[in-house]
């Protein structure tokens, strides 16, 4: 079974520009969360959707924005890029939306963000 | 709001030596609690986590780590470490309730003499 797939895995924008980063969660997984990952830092929790809904959105700011489509695939919308807003974008699936002993989240290898 | 601590930003021990890498977390109640391991240009992959119950966790690649919550510690162990343990490892918390939203910590980067 294909394990999270994200696209592209490299990405290169100016700074004001839009971008939409996608991900394919694993089959059967209707939750989708995305991190940011800074160099140096660790992950920062920015959505997780549900069932098409917004289930958490973390600190931020509008420009970020976040959509999953009827086959739980999702794609995450940056508008007017900074410098900085370079970073490891990850996205995460699970099969369900809360906690379970027995669920852990799946990440994707990630989109590599760079702003200049 | 949760927050996780890893005091020790890189960490070399040789081949065949003991390894623990530390965190500490700042939660209000009992909380779930998970080890990753980063390979440069990866993803993250679960090496082991704790919702309840015993306190000391086996994961994968021969991995434990301890529960202690009157330290809040939650530290990440290896008898002999291999050199293909060179990673970045995170530790993180999650809200009850919440648990796909995980707070993580800094990081430790850990590099394998032979």
């Amino acid at each position: 079974d294909a394990g999270v797939t994200q696209s592209p895995t490299h990405l290169i924008k100016t700074r004001g520009q839009h971008v939409t980063l996608r991900c394919s969660p694993i089959s059967g997984h209707k939750s989708v969360s995305w991190y940011q990952q800074v160099l140096g830092q660790g992950p920062q929790f920015i959505f997780q959707y549900y069932e098409k809904e917004e289930r958490g959105r973390g600190n931020f700011p509008d420009r970020f924005s976040a959509r999953q489509f009827p086959n739980y695939s999702s794609e995450l919308n940056v508008n007017a890029l900074l410098l900085g807003d370079s970073a490891l974008y990850l996205c995460a699936s699970s099969s369900l939306p809360g906690p379970s002993n027995h669920e852990k989240l799946f990440f994707g290898s990630g989109t590599q963000l760079s702003v200049l | 709001a949760q927050s996780v601590t890893q005091p020790d930003i890189h960490i070399t021990v040789s081949e065949g030596a003991s390894l623990e890498l530390r965190c500490n977390y700042s939660y209000g109640a009992t909380p779930y609690l998970f080890w990753y391991v980063q390979s440069p240009g990866q993803g993250l992959q679960l090496l082991l986590k704790y919702f309840s119950g015993d306190t000391l966790v086996q994961g994968i690649k021969g991995f434990e780590a301890e529960f202690k919550r009157s330290q809040s510690s939650f530290n990440l162990r290896k008898p002999s470490v291999h050199w293909s343990d060179a990673a970045e490892y995170f530790c993180a918390v999650g809200a009850t309730g919440t648990a796909s939203k995980l707070t993580f910590g800094t990081g430790t980067r850990l590099q394998v003499t032979l």
